[in-house]
Formats: C-alpha cells, structure tokens, sequence
C-alpha cells in the first residue's frame, strides 16, 4: 500500500522561509504524479495551493511555491506570515484514478 | 458560483449502510471535465480520498475501500451518492465532497463536510 510521507511538524518565525516535503514510502515522486498542496487551518475546509507540481491556485499568494527537490515534492513558503499557521496536505495521483493524501504537516509561525 | 453540500446521518450502527448525498450548483456533470470526489477526515487526523465520478460516469475508489463503496450520480437532480457498506467506528470522520477538473486534478471547491459518528 502506498504511503505518502509529510513532516509531522514545523515551526517557523514570521519572514522566515520553510519548505516542506512530501515523499513515498518506496520511490521517488515525480511530476508524473501530479503533485498538489492543501492548506487546512483547524474547522475550515482544504484549500488547494498547488497543483501540478507547481501550479498556484487562483489567489494564493506568490510566496507559495511548489517544485520537486531530490525524490520528494516541496512546498516552500517564502516569509512566512501569522496567517499561514495551518495544517499542509500534499496529495499525489498514484494512478486511474487514486489520490492519496499525506499525513499532512502541522506549520507554526510564531 | 460554484457551491457543493453534502447531507446524510449524523450517526449510524456498527454493521450498517451510510448513504451520503452531495448537492452541487454552478457546475452540470454533463460537462466535460467535471468530476466529483469523496474525501473524509476523521477528527484529529489526515485528509483520506474515497472515490470519484466524473463527467461521462466513470468511477473510481480508493483500493483499500473498493469493495464497501458505490458512488452514482444523479444529473437531473445534480447530486452525487455515495453508499459506504458495513460502517465500523473507525469510520467515524467529516465526509466532503470536493470537484476537480479532469484539466487540473487539484479538488478546488469543497463542500463544508458532514460529521458522521458510527457508534451504537
């Protein structure tokens, strides 16, 4: 069964810049499997960030970029500010048609 | 504007059926490229896909659910169902419905998601 890895947790200071990953647990990703960022902050619903690897939503904001390093897909948040506080999903598509969600990474700024 | 709402049982027995129904507007599931999807979160915990149908009523569902879920669509009334067999509490989760178009994948409109408790 495929496991998609996130960090647990990340703690930033505002300005700061912090990536997160999203890996498999046997693999590499890849662009192949459509890479996309969620953010959730506690109560409300997903919102998506990127798709496509590194393709920003409608009105995210630019310091929201999305790529892939090494074997893994990051999200990197350039000046991280109060309001990104929130928990970050990655989901990738493991084939016709499958998604699966990470565990997903709970971003503190403070 | 494009919303999405999904409705069914606040509570089910162990062993039983949950029948979830996601009413949408703004959007036809007869226009190409539109899909809708099932996405769950038990309380505390991650984002899981259950299933998905699209535009031309193909269906797909997570594999490690595949043989207790049926997802149907109903165009006149624009309402996607989703039928969960054998409920167990570990099924214990806010359901949403999200859309996604075929052009992007990304679930880009979400409903607010129904809590739905499986206790006896």
């Amino acid at each position: 069964q495929t496991v998609v890895t996130q960090e647990p947790s990340f703690s930033v200071s505002p300005g700061e810049t912090v990536t997160l990953t999203c890996g498999l647990s046997s693999g590499s990703v890849s662009a192949d499997e459509y890479p996309t960022w969620y953010q959730q902050t506690p109560g409300q619903t997903p919102r998506a960030l990127i798709y496509n690897t590194n393709t920003r939503s409608s009105g995210v904001p630019d310091r929201f970029s999305g790529s892939i390093l090494g074997n893994k897909a990051a999200l990197t948040i350039t000046g991280a500010q109060a309001e990104d506080d929130s928990d970050y999903y990655c989901a990738l598509y493991m084939g016709y048609v499958n998604w699966v969600f990470g565990g997903g990474t709970k971003l503190t700024v403070l | 504007q494009v919303t999405l709402r999904e409705s069914g049982p606040a509570l089910v027995n162990p062993t039983q059926t949950l029948t979830l129904t996601c009413t949408f507007s703004g959007l036809s599931l007869t226009t190409g490229g539109v899909c809708v999807n099932w996405v769950r979160q038990p309380p505390g915990k991650a984002l899981e896909w259950l299933a998905f149908i699209d535009w031309d009523d193909n269906k797909s569902y997570s594999p490690s659910l595949r043989t207790r879920l049926t997802i149907s669509k109903d165009t006149s009334k624009n309402q996607v169902v989703l039928i969960m067999t054998d409920m167990d509490p570990v099924d214990t989760a806010t359901y949403f419905c999200a859309r996604n178009m075929m052009t992007t994948g990304a679930f880009d409109i979400w409903g607010q998601g129904t809590m739905v408790t499986v206790s006896s």
